[in-house]
């Protein structure tokens, strides 16, 4: 799987665009990019995924660079319930047998949205 | 509501009296997973499960057991508990184990004194 780079934290006014960047320059043309989320202590949170195209779904948006070396999640409007540590993950989708299955969480982007 | 329960929430126990964290999900998940997350280390995978009677180790299986009699259950044993595994612990499913969402329990807070 493509090793990940995300800025340890970020601070977001609330009410804001939320823009949280990913690095994963070594991505395969089969690799999708995650993001996932967790706030203090509770399980990890899906948010979206992609593979080449722009994608929204009703919690975020996630934007990935024509050469697919980058993405941004972008959380529109920003709340204090926003708040969490968010992983860009990058796997395939048909993983080969044997797989754990496994994800594969780094050390994330701290978001603090503020009042 | 499409879920992943977990019980204890909080468990603080003393060594060597085993114990049992239970996972339960209601979506007809086929995968199934241990992870525990400490400080600095992240989440690292226990056990996992492709379906029921198949289980797997993870990345750190040591001083773990897990059973999948059933599709929804999948529960993680600590025969000796020791305080080196204190930690949190978070169990997951999803349709597949390359499936995009993977859905992840509450938590277990155990403390081993």
């Amino acid at each position: 799987d493509a090793k990940t780079t995300q800025p340890p934290s970020m601070d977001c006014a609330e009410g804001r665009a939320a823009n949280l960047p990913c690095n994963h320059s070594t991505i395969s043309g089969n690799e999708y990019v995650y993001w996932y989320r967790q706030i203090h202590s509770q399980g990890p949170q899906y948010i979206i995924h992609g593979l080449k195209n722009n994608e929204t779904n009703e919690m975020a948006s996630l934007i990935i660079t024509e050469d697919r070396k980058s993405s941004t999640l972008i959380l529109p409007h920003a709340t204090l319930r926003d708040t969490a540590v968010y992983y860009c993950i990058v796997r395939v989708a048909d993983l080969p047998p044997g797989n754990t299955g496994k994800l594969i969480f780094g050390q994330g982007t701290t978001l603090q949205v503020k009042p | 509501e499409a879920q992943v329960t977990q019980n204890p929430r909080y468990l603080i126990t003393v060594t060597g009296k085993k114990l049992t964290v239970t996972c339960s999900q209601n979506m007809n998940h086929e995968y199934m997973s241990w992870y525990r997350q400490d400080p600095g280390l992240g989440l690292r995978q226990i056990y996992y499960s492709m379906n029921v009677e198949v289980t797997d180790k993870g990345d750190v299986p040591e001083g773990y057991k897990v059973s999948r009699k059933e599709k929804r259950n999948f529960p993680l044993i600590l025969e000796s508990p020791s305080p080196n595994q204190t930690s949190l612990y978070f169990c997951a499913s999803s349709l597949g184990q390359g499936s995009y969402e993977q859905y992840f329990g509450p938590g277990t807070r155990l403390t081993v004194t």
